[in-house]
């Protein structure tokens, strides 16, 4: 089993600030097979990022995917005050597909 | 775009059984193919279930496998999830999830749709 590791695991920033999320991966995620997420309390999650660069539908493009093999990164270019929330990598290139624990991003 | 939304959580006894529900709206339900998910409390999502769009596949986590059961009815555009001799260790919301691929014969693995949640509470 691939396990996901988020760091940091809280981050505290402000409006405008820019963010930046790890994701590390205990094996190679063939095929850069990772996506990320964004949830917040009481909302469903929201596909942010497929293919590790790849921006879902509608995702503004503020939001920005990298990396390759284990090592992966969620870019928040600005911070806007709707962003605040709980960022989770997933991989998707063997079974079972796995989660990060999250990293959350809270206004300082 | 759709929406998806879960029912049927409950506070329920060790060993006892529930049955959730994941109601489609808003797109053609029968051509996706959908999984549960869970989180429980200050834990990652986990992966527990996943359903074809023609039901001819189905998995399970090895945590669920034998004690779950996953179905759908196209014809209701619902997903449902049979859970049976329940333990403490399944505590947690659970997420229906739509999978990205908009065409039944493939699947992409990640998942472009989600519900709300709904809590499953096992406890004495």
């Amino acid at each position: 089993e691939i396990v996901l590791t988020q760091s940091p695991g809280t981050l505290a920033l402000s409006p405008g600030d820019r963010a930046t999320l790890s994701c590390r991966a205990s094996q190679a995620v063939t095929g850069n097979y990772l996506a990320w997420y964004q949830q917040k309390p009481g909302q469903a999650p929201r596909l942010l990022i497929y293919g590790a660069s790849s921006r879902a539908t509608g995702i503004p493009d503020r939001f920005s995917g990298s990396g390759s093999g284990t090592d992966f990164t969620l870019t928040i270019s600005r911070l806007d005050p709707e962003d605040f929330a709980v960022y989770s990598c997933q991989h998707y290139a063997a079974s079972p597909l796995t989660f990060g624990a999250g990293t959350k991003v809270e206004i300082k | 775009e759709g929406q998806l939304v879960e029912s049927g959580g409950d506070l329920v006894q060790p060993g006892g059984s529930l049955r959730l529900s994941c109601g489609g709206s808003g797109f053609s339900f029968a051509t996706y193919s959908f999984n549960w998910f869970r989180q429980a409390p200050g834990k990652g999502l986990e992966w527990i279930s996943y359903i074809s769009s023609s039901t001819s596949a189905i998995y399970y986590a090895d945590s669920v496998q034998g004690r779950f059961t996953i179905s759908r009815d196209n014809s209701k555009d619902s997903l449902y999830l049979q859970m049976n001799s329940l333990r403490a260790e399944d505590t947690a919301m659970y997420y229906c999830a739509r999978d990205s691929s908009p065409n039944g014969d493939s699947v992409y693995w990640f998942f472009d749709l989600w519900g709300r949640g709904t809590l499953v509470t096992v406890s004495p």
